[in-house]
C-alpha cells in the first residue's frame, strides 16, 4: 500500500534559521507527493506538490520540497523561518494502487513545527 | 480566491442522533471528498465522490454514513446514528481537472463534532 512517514513527531527552529520538515514515502509506481499545512482551528492549507519534472518544487509562503527518487524522500523546506511558521505539517501521497482507486490522500501523522523568536 | 466552505463550524450531539455537515466545494470542481481527524491521529479518507455517486470509500464508510450532492453546489455527510467514536473533525475537500491523480485536492476549515 502506499504510504508516507513523517520521522519527527516535532521540530523546533529559531526564527532566521533554515527549516527542514522529513517525509519518506513507500508507493508502487509513480509517486504523487504533497506537502499540506495546518494552523489551529484551521483547514488544511495546500502548500506544493511533485507530480513529474524538476526535483525541487516551489510552493506557497516560500517553502519548497525536494524530491528524490533513490532515498525515496520529499522534504520540505524553507531557507529562514518565521514565527509564524509555526503549525502542523502533512506530508501525503496519492494512494493510486487497486483498479478502484481513486487518488485518495494517505496521510503522514504531521510535524510540528515551532519557531521561536 | 476560491475555497471550500463548510458548515457548521462545530457541532455537539448526543450519541445515536444524525447529523448532516454540509460543504460548499469549489463551484468549478468536479471531485469531492470528506476526510476525518480524530483528535491527536492522522488524517483520514472516508469517501470520494464523482458524477453523483461513491467513486471510493475507506472501511471507516459504513452503513451510517452517507454522501449526498443534493443540488449543483452542497455536498453532504449524514451520519445517522452517531457514536462516541464518531467524535472529530471533519473535512471536506474537492479537486477539478480530468487528471484525478494528479490535482491539488483543497480543504475546507472543517466541522469539529463532539458526540457525548
Amino acid at each position: 500500500a502506499q504510504s508516507v512517514a513523517q520521522p519527527e513527531d516535532q521540530v523546533n527552529v529559531a526564527e532566521g534559521n533554515p527549516l527542514t520538515v522529513k517525509c519518506t514515502y513507500s508507493v508502487s509506481g509513480n509517486p504523487y507527493l504533497f506537502w499540506y499545512v495546518q494552523y489551529p482551528n484551521r483547514g488544511l492549507q495546500f502548500l506544493l506538490k511533485y507530480i513529474t519534472g524538476d526535483n525541487l518544487v516551489k510552493g506557497s509562503y516560500g517553502f519548497e520540497a525536494e524530491f528524490n527518487k533513490s532515498q525515496t524522500s520529499f522534504h520540505l523546506k524553507k531557507p529562514s523561518a518565521l514565527v509564524s511558521d509555526s503549525a502542523l505539517y502533512f506530508c501525503a501521497v496519492r494512494d493510486i494502487e487497486g483498479a478502484d482507486s481513486w487518488g485518495k490522500l494517505q496521510f503522514g501523522a504531521g510535524t510540528q513545527v515551532v519557531v521561536t523568536p | 480566491e476560491p475555497e471550500v466552505t463548510q458548515t457548521p463550524s462545530h457541532q455537539v450531539t448526543q450519541m445515536g442522533q444524525e447529523v448532516i455537515l454540509r460543504c460548499v466545494p469549489i463551484s468549478n470542481h468536479l471531485y469531492f471528498y470528506w476526510y476525518r481527524q480524530i483528535l491527536g491521529q492522522k488524517v483520514e479518507f472516508l469517501v470520494s465522490f464523482y458524477n453523483n455517486e461513491i467513486s471510493e470509500k475507506s472501511e471507516i464508510f459504513d452503513d451510517q454514513f452517507s454522501v449526498e450532492r443534493p443540488d449543483g453546489s452542497n455536498f453532504t455527510l449524514k451520519i445517522r446514528s452517531t457514536k462516541l467514536e464518531d467524535s472529530a473533525m471533519y473535512f471536506c475537500a474537492s479537486s477539478g481537472g480530468l487528471v484525478v491523480f494528479q490535482e491539488t485536492q483543497y480543504f475546507g476549515p472543517g466541522t469539529r463534532l463532539l458526540v457525548l
